[in-house]
């Protein structure tokens, strides 16, 4: 069965740090997606990034960073300079692979950013 | 600008009546969408996966007849609460594929909080 675990809950910052997220996977199949979602107060689920089973390069956007480690089953999601405007809820979800892409989340963490 | 729209975005009824929720993909079609439930503070759950032109497939444990899923075409599903009671109230919130093939990406609507009273 999949599974993700988010271990954080919250986690809470001053503005200008920095913060990671960790997320741990479990999945038999070799092929497979990982995803992380920012979900606002206001609800909806923004996407921030997917990454196939069979890339590993870690990714940079902006402010934001993803390492990704097979290795150890692990999808790491960090904020760099952190901002208010990062507040939010941080889903990481895996799908099974075959095209139907059923996301399976994590609990979620929350993030506070204070000023 | 959002890719999946959902409608509404919020809505309160009564115990027992019933209510839909409208999951919209614009710009694009979409012959799967799915619908999730997420409780106050909680991980969203999948309820059902909604095809095009068949039935929609359920998660176990969710009640197909008290979940009613119709996807009468390549950008609506709907999603309907028959019967609500105050347990149902909850953020319901649908995604969509672009595509068919493997992964292509999944975009998600804004939601829609229902309270049933």
């Amino acid at each position: 069965a999949q599974k993700v675990t988010q271990a954080q809950t919250e986690i809470s910052v001053v503005e200008k740090e920095d913060v990671t997220l960790d997320c741990v996977y479990e999945t038999r199949d070799t092929t497979y997606y990982l995803f992380w979602y920012k979900q606002p107060p206001s609800g909806e689920l923004v996407f921030l990034i997917r990454r196939n089973s069979f890339d590993e390069q870690n990714e940079i956007s902006g402010r934001y960073s993803w390492n990704f480690q097979k290795s150890t089953s692990s999808f790491n999601f960090t904020i760099t300079a952190s901002q208010v405007v990062d507040s939010a809820v941080y889903f990481c979800a895996l799908s099974e692979a075959g095209g139907s892409e059923k996301l399976v989340f994590g609990k979620g963490m929350k993030l506070t950013v204070n000023p | 600008g959002a890719v999946v729209s959902q409608h509404p975005s919020r809505v309160i009824c009564k115990s027992g009546t019933s209510v839909k929720i409208e999951c919209r993909s614009l710009d694009f079609q979409a012959t799967t969408m799915f619908w999730y439930r997420q409780f106050p503070k909680k991980s969203l759950m999948l309820m059902a996966t909604s095809n095009e032109g068949s039935k929609a497939t359920y998660e176990q444990g969710v009640e197909k007849d008290k979940f009613l899923i119709n996807h009468a075409s390549l950008t609506l599903s709907t999603l309907t609460v028959t019967s609500a009671h105050p347990e149902d109230s909850s953020f319901y919130i649908c995604s969509a594929k672009t595509g068919t093939g493997v992964g292509n990406t999944i975009y998600f609507g804004e939601g829609s909080w229902l309270t049933v009273v």
